[in-house]
């Protein structure tokens, strides 16, 4: 099984700053396949990253991901009031898919 | 509009079974793979079965391998979840996901609302 391990746990920032997420995964992930999904309160998660850097359906282009070795990074550049929530990242390369223990970016 | 509406969910004692469903719309069914994922009160999201959409395969997570079931019906555009032998530590909000690259196990692209799960005495 690949464990994904998420830092920080939670990020303080102010709308209009860049957010900086990481997702390491204690083996390489086959292709990239790592997706990232956002989550706010009450809500079911949403797709924003899939393939370490391709945006999904709709998702504006503040977001973006990247990825070296084993270490995946989500960047949102110019936090927008709707962007604060928890970010969990999951692998999809091997069964079971797994999800990292998640990021919660607040207002500061 | 692609929809995901999970129904089923409640209060059950350990031990108990429940049966979850999932009804489905805006898109082509019976081509893309579908899963369950289950997430514990203040907890990540959780993987927990994926069923193929033409071969029938099933996948399960460790956590619930013999105790759970997962079935569709491609002319129902419906997913189920056979829950038996519940314990504790299934308490969560079961959502139903979609595959997002057809019939292949990737990302979720779409999530139903959720339906919460309780197993408690």
């Amino acid at each position: 099984e690949i464990v994904l391990a998420q830092s920080p746990g939670t990020l303080s920032l102010s709308p209009g700053e860049r957010a900086t997420l990481s997702c390491w995964a204690s083996q390489t992930v086959r292709n990239n396949y790592l997706a990232w999904y956002q989550q706010k309160g009450g809500q079911a998660p949403r797709l924003l990253i899939y393939a370490a850097s391709r945006r999904a359906t709709g998702i504006p282009d503040r977001f973006s991901g990247s990825v070296s070795g084993t270490d995946f990074t989500l960047t949102i550049s110019g936090l927008e009031p709707e962007d604060f929530g928890v970010y969990y990242c999951q692998q999809y390369a091997v069964s079971p898919r797994t999800f990292g223990q998640g990021t919660k970016v607040e207002i500061k | 509009e692609v929809q995901l509406l999970e129904s089923g969910g409640g209060l059950v004692r350990p031990g108990g079974s429940l049966r979850l469903s999932c009804a489905a719309s805006g898109f082509t069914f019976n081509t893309f793979a579908m899963n369950w994922v289950r997430q514990a009160p203040g907890k990540g999201p959780e993987w927990v079965s994926a069923i193929s959409a033409t071969t029938g395969d099933t996948y399960y997570a460790d956590s619930v391998e013999g105790r759970f079931t997962i079935s569709r019906d491609n002319s129902r555009n419906t997913l189920s979840l056979l829950m038996d032998s519940l314990r504790a530590d299934d308490t969560a909000i079961y959502y139903c996901a979609k595959d997002a690259f057809g019939d292949y196990l990737g990302a979720f692209d779409v999530w139903g609302q959720g339906t919460m799960v309780t197993v408690s005495s």
